[in-house]
């Protein structure tokens, strides 16, 4: 059985500060990982993705994810918030023995401060 | 290119009703996926369409949602009766044909469904 932990509902930070979006997985199997965004009245865009290559993965916007399996954590991380920044995130994992099926963490809303 | 739709944006709709909700994927994507996340829950994997076979319904909740996909283009996902517990956001997700290597997941905006 795969699941996906997300550690913090809510993350305040202010602008031009780092964020960190903390996720725990676990798998029984070499996972796939995502990180996705939805910004308000928008759809779900994805952020970056692990799929057994580098462990350290760099999306768009500036974010980056280090898939740690020792620790079994994909944290998402970026240096310097921007106000668009603001926004859900969603950690998610692919199942190995599944064609396409991905199963979603609880969200982590995002909250910049000026 | 356009990107995936949905189609209303927003329902709102009785117990006991019936209500048919639309997805259009990105043109040439074999792949059509269906997610709900009700209040305060997860969002949940429903069920995935290879053009117009159902490869994958282990998430359908129950015999009140029928989901098809005539001709491998657009999808309908019906909820009939609908439940108070059916209320919730339903997203609809794309994806190129194959599984290798894995394709990301285009998805809609999603559509809000609430059930008074």
């Amino acid at each position: 059985a795969q699941s996906v932990t997300q550690l913090d509902s809510h993350v305040s930070v202010s602008e031009g500060t780092p964020v960190l979006l903390r996720c725990n997985y676990s798998s029984s199997y070499s996972p796939s990982l995502f990180w996705y965004v939805q910004h308000p009245n928008k759809g779900l865009q994805l952020l970056l993705k692990y799929t057994s290559a580098a462990t350290l993965v760099k999306g768009i916007n500036g974010f980056e994810a280090e898939f740690k399996k020792s620790e079994t954590s994909f944290h998402l991380t970026k240096p310097s918030a921007h106000m668009s920044d603001a926004a859900e995130y969603f950690c998610v994992v692919k199942q190995s023995d599944s064609w396409g099926k991905l199963q979603f963490g609880a969200g982590t809303q995002v909250v910049v401060t000026p | 290119e356009a990107g995936v739709t949905q189609f209303p944006s927003h329902s709102v709709i009785e117990k006991g009703q019936t209500v048919t909700l639309r997805c259009d994927p990105i043109s040439g994507h074999d792949n059509l996926y269906w997610y709900r996340r009700v209040m305060g829950k997860e969002i949940k994997f429903l069920l995935h369409f290879v053009k117009e076979s159902k490869q994958d319904e282990s998430g359908m909740p129950n015999n009140r949602f029928l989901a098809e996909r005539t001709g491998g283009t657009y999808s309908t996902l019906k909820v009939q009766p609908a439940e108070l517990e059916d209320s919730g956001v339903y997203f609809c997700a794309s994806s190129p044909p194959g599984t290798i290597p894995f394709y990301e997941q285009y998805f809609g905006p999603g559509t809000r469904l609430t059930v008074t």
